[in-house]
Formats: structure tokens, C-alpha cells, sequence
């Protein structure tokens, strides 16, 4: 069966990085795409970004451009996504999730459990 | 501020239907047939419902449908049951430079 499975939390202090990753099994990696979303404390979903995993081509939220990074390694099925200069706000629960078109995030359609990352002045 | 605006809430008695609406712009919902539902439940992984305006995956019940007109994407949930008491969130392609943009996502409360 799919299965999207996410590294542990993170408890980061302002100003620094994190890197969270999400290991796919249960499909051709290839042939999908994988997405990320957060989820701040009490607040609603938020795309973050999508990524190619056929071509590695990547697509952000403008708000997050500059600090956000993706990639993908197709020799183990797995997602990263690296995120910048964190701020307080950032704190969030992170998600990974299936993009069943290759092309564009269209729609999601299994997810990860969710890393939940805390950032802490 | 969400791109999507959905009420905060909504209410039902179970067997009865209740309906959410996801509002966007004619850059969004209005121009592409991409909206999706999430469902989900405090402490879990949002769970896909609807995908491409009215599609349900395989494994979800037909008491939810999806429906859009102009701006305006819905959702709707047919004899309630206690179990639907979730957190649903819409989605929607919006083509660049946003491409994906979620909804404020709406507390249904089951009576």
C-alpha cells in the first residue's frame, strides 16, 4: 500500500534551518509528485511547494520562495524539504503528500503523519 | 488570511445534509476544474475526499459530493453521522505564480 513516511519533530531555534524528510513506498516514485503543506497551531492548511518526483522540477509559494527547498532522491524513494532563516511564525505541523499528476498539484491524495516543527527564540 | 474563504463553522443533526462553501476568485475556482476536500479529524493527516471539482476516490462514501459554480466550489454531506464531525478543507489550483491555494477550512459539528 502507499505509505508516506516523515522524519521526527524538530525544535529549531530563529534564524536557523530545518530539513524534514519524506520516505515513499507503495508506487512507481517516478511517476508521481510529492507536495508539501503546514498546518500552524490551530490555523488552516497551507501549500508550501511541489516537486517532480520523474524530473526533480520544483514549484514554491511565492511567500516562501527564497527560503524553501526541495529535492529528490529516486535511489530511495525520498523527499526533502528544507526550509530557511525560521521564524516563529513557521512553527507548524509539516506534511508530505502524493500528487497523483505528474505534471502539477493538482490534488493530494495520501499523506504523511506530519512532522511537527517548533521554533523557539 | 486564507486564499479559499469557508465559513468557520457549520452544524447538523445526523441523517440530515449539510453543505460548505469555498469561495475564491476567477483565478482560482473559477477557472479550473481542480478543486479537492480534505477531511480531518483532530490529531490526524488530512484524508482526501473529493478531487477534480466531484471525483471520489476509491473507499469514499458517495454521501459526500462535490459540486462548483463560477467562484464558488461546494461540498456536500448527505445523512450525517456522528463520525463526519471533522475539520474540511477545500483546495484549488490556481496556475502561476500561486498554484495551489487551501481554504481557512470549516469545523462541521455533528448535533
Amino acid at each position: 500500500q502507499v505509505l508516506l513516511a516523515q522524519s521526527g519533530s524538530e525544535v529549531k531555534k530563529s534564524g536557523a534551518s530545518v530539513k524534514v524528510s519524506c520516505k515513499a513506498s507503495g508506487y512507481r516514485f517516478n511517476g508521481y509528485g510529492i507536495t508539501w503543506v503546514r498546518q500552524a497551531p490551530g490555523q488552516g492548511l497551507e501549500w508550501m511547494g511541489w516537486i517532480s518526483g520523474f524530473n526533480g522540477n520544483t514549484k514554491f509559494a511565492q511567500r516562501l520562495q527564497g527560503r524553501l527547498t526541495m529535492t529528490a532522491d529516486k535511489s530511495t524513494s525520498t523527499v526533502y524539504m528544507e526550509l530557511t532563516s525560521l521564524r516563529s511564525d513557521d512553527t507548524a505541523i509539516y506534511y508530505c503528500a502524493r500528487v497523483p499528476v505528474l505534471s502539477l498539484p493538482y490534488y493530494f491524495d495520501y499523506w504523511g503523519q506530519g512532522t511537527l516543527v517548533t521554533v523557539s527564540s | 488570511q486564507s486564499a479559499l474563504t469557508q465559513p468557520a463553522s457549520v452544524s447538523g443533526s445526523p441523517g440530515q445534509s449539510i453543505t460548505i462553501s469555498c469561495t475564491g476568485t476567477s483565478s482560482d475556482v473559477g477557472s479550473y476544474n481542480f478543486v479537492s476536500w480534505y477531511q480531518q479529524r483532530p490529531g490526524k493527516a488530512p484524508r482526501l475526499l473529493i478531487y477534480e471539482v466531484n471525483k471520489r476516490p476509491s473507499g469514499i462514501s458517495n454521501r459526500f459530493s462535490g459540486s462548483k459554480s463560477g467562484n464558488t466550489a461546494s461540498l456536500t454531506i448527505s445523512g450525517l453521522q456522528a463520525e463526519d464531525e471533522a475539520d474540511y478543507s477545500c483546495c484549488s489550483y490556481a496556475g502561476v505564480p500561486s498554484h495551489a491555494v487551501f481554504g481557512g477550512g470549516t469545523k462541521l459539528t455533528v448535533l
